[in-house]
């Protein structure tokens, strides 16, 4: 059974600053995706940045990029210059290709100080 | 704004009481997923809705039923509600054999028993 791991359920960062999430997962498919999703208080899942298993080239939009690591099966978020809206719940999600039927993790609580 | 939109977005019932909740999909989206996201966790799957059918289900009793109609739009409906129920329920609405990478969530309803 595919299983996703987010061992950090509370991070802290000062604005302006870089921090990174971390998340494992557990699969013996080849061909899945994995999200990060930010959940902020509004309770709405909005998509931050998606990685598809098969491109070996990190995903990156603007100040988000991530590490992914197949045969480790490690897949952390970088927030760089984080603003204030990023603080939220963060969410690590893995799903088989074609299948939407997502796996969460527990989720990151991340604070931004200002 | 995703497109999908959820109702009521709070509800509280009894417990034993039956509830049904309401989700309606993003233009050209033919699948509806529902998730249930317990304080302070994951949103975990129930089940999946494809073309009018079910089309897979999550570690849930049958007591958690679910319709897709006609327009793609879905219900999910709980029986004989329990105090674990209380919840965030989530519906995500994607487009399964269209080539789509995502799923688009809605704003979710706080369902509370008690």
């Amino acid at each position: 059974a595919q299983t996703v791991t987010q061992s950090q359920p509370e991070m802290s960062v000062q604005e302006a600053e870089t921090v990174t999430l971390s998340c494992t997962y557990d699969t013996s498919e080849s061909d899945y995706y994995l999200f990060w999703y930010k959940q902020p208080p509004s309770r709405q899942m909005i998509l931050v940045i998606r990685q598809e298993a098969y491109k070996q080239q990190n995903a990156t939009e603007n100040r988000f990029s991530v590490n992914f690591q197949k045969a480790a099966k490690s897949f952390s978020l970088k927030i760089s210059d984080s603003q204030l809206g990023d603080a939220a719940m963060y969410f690590c999600a893995y799903t088989l290709s074609g299948t939407y039927k997502y796996i969460f993790g527990t989720g990151t609580r991340l604070k931004v100080l200002a | 704004e995703t497109g999908v939109t959820q109702s009521p977005t709070h509800l509280i019932k009894t417990r034993g009481q039956q509830v049904t909740l309401r989700c309606s999909s993003q233009s050209g989206h033919n699948t509806v997923s529902w998730y249930q996201q317990a304080l302070g966790q994951g949103p975990q799957f129930i089940f999946q809705y494809y073309r009018e059918e079910e089309n897979g289900r999550g570690n849930f009793p049958p007591r958690f039923s679910g319709l897709q109609f006609p327009n793609y739009s879905s219900e999910l409906n709980v029986n004989a509600l329990e105090l674990d129920d209380s919840a965030l329920y989530l519906c995500a609405s994607s487009s399964l054999g269209q080539g789509g990478t995502e799923a688009f969530f809605g704003q979710g309803t706080r369902l509370t028993v008690v």
